[in-house]
């Protein structure tokens, strides 16, 4: 069984200020990772993924994120914050490399960018 | 970009009636579509996958006569809460499944509130 830890389910940065939203995941096997946002009345768009080709991954809107398997972590980094990036923000677990079969959500995390 | 429409984005409805939410997809063909529940300061919880032209598979837990759903054509699937009760009250998102160019991806609604009185 795969399931997802979201750390905080709120999280405020400055603008400016360095923005990390953190993921653990637990999986039996290889998983594929993903982050997910959603702005206010929109659907979910996806970030970035892990598909194991290399760690560290580079997303949209200048995230990124880094897979840590000795860690089973997953954490949602951006140097720093925009206004335009207060958000939810999703991370999720499958065992397809698409995300296109089922997929298991973290709860979470609000992000507040204050100016 | 690829877009999934979802409608209503809310509806308040009284408990024993029947709600129905539609999901699109606008440009491009869904083979599977995908249904998530969302309860407050919980994850969003897959409910069920559906394939065009097919019976829905439900995950454990969740009752199919009670949400049911159709996949009739490759643009369009519908979940209807029948007698929806209270504690349907939830956030329900749908997810289509499609190819952009080499790529086949998971593409989101915007969600549907639903608030049973």
């Amino acid at each position: 069984a795969q399931s997802v830890t979201q750390l905080g389910s709120h999280v405020s940065v400055s603008e400016g200020a360095l923005v990390l939203l953190r993921c653990n995941y637990s999986s039996s096997v290889p998983p594929y990772l993903f982050w997910y946002v959603q702005y206010p009345n929109q659907g979910l768009q996806l970030l970035l993924k892990y598909t194991s080709a290399a760690t560290l991954v580079k997303g949209i809107n200048g995230f990124e994120a880094e897979f840590k398997k000795s860690e089973t972590s997953f954490h949602l980094t951006k140097p720093s914050a925009h206004m335009s990036d207060a958000a939810e923000y999703f991370c999720a677990v499958s065992d397809a490399p698409g995300g296109s079969e089922k997929l298991v959500f973290g709860k979470g995390t609000k992000l507040t960018v204050n100016p | 970009g690829a877009v999934v429409s979802q409608h209503p984005s809310r509806v308040i409805c009284k408990s024993g009636t029947s709600v129905k939410i539609e999901c699109r997809s606008l440009d491009f063909q869904a083979t599977t579509m995908f249904w998530y529940r969302q309860f407050p300061k919980q994850s969003l919880m897959l409910m069920a996958t559906s394939n065009e032209g097919s019976k829905a598979t439900y995950e454990q837990g969740v009752e199919k006569d009670k949400f049911l759903i159709n996949h009739a054509s490759l643009t369009l699937s519908t979940l209807t809460v029948t007698s929806a009760h209270p504690e349907d009250s939830s956030f329900y998102i749908c997810s289509a499944r499609g190819e952009t160019g080499e790529d086949e991806k998971l593409f989101f609604g915007s969600g549907t509130q639903l608030s049973v009185l």
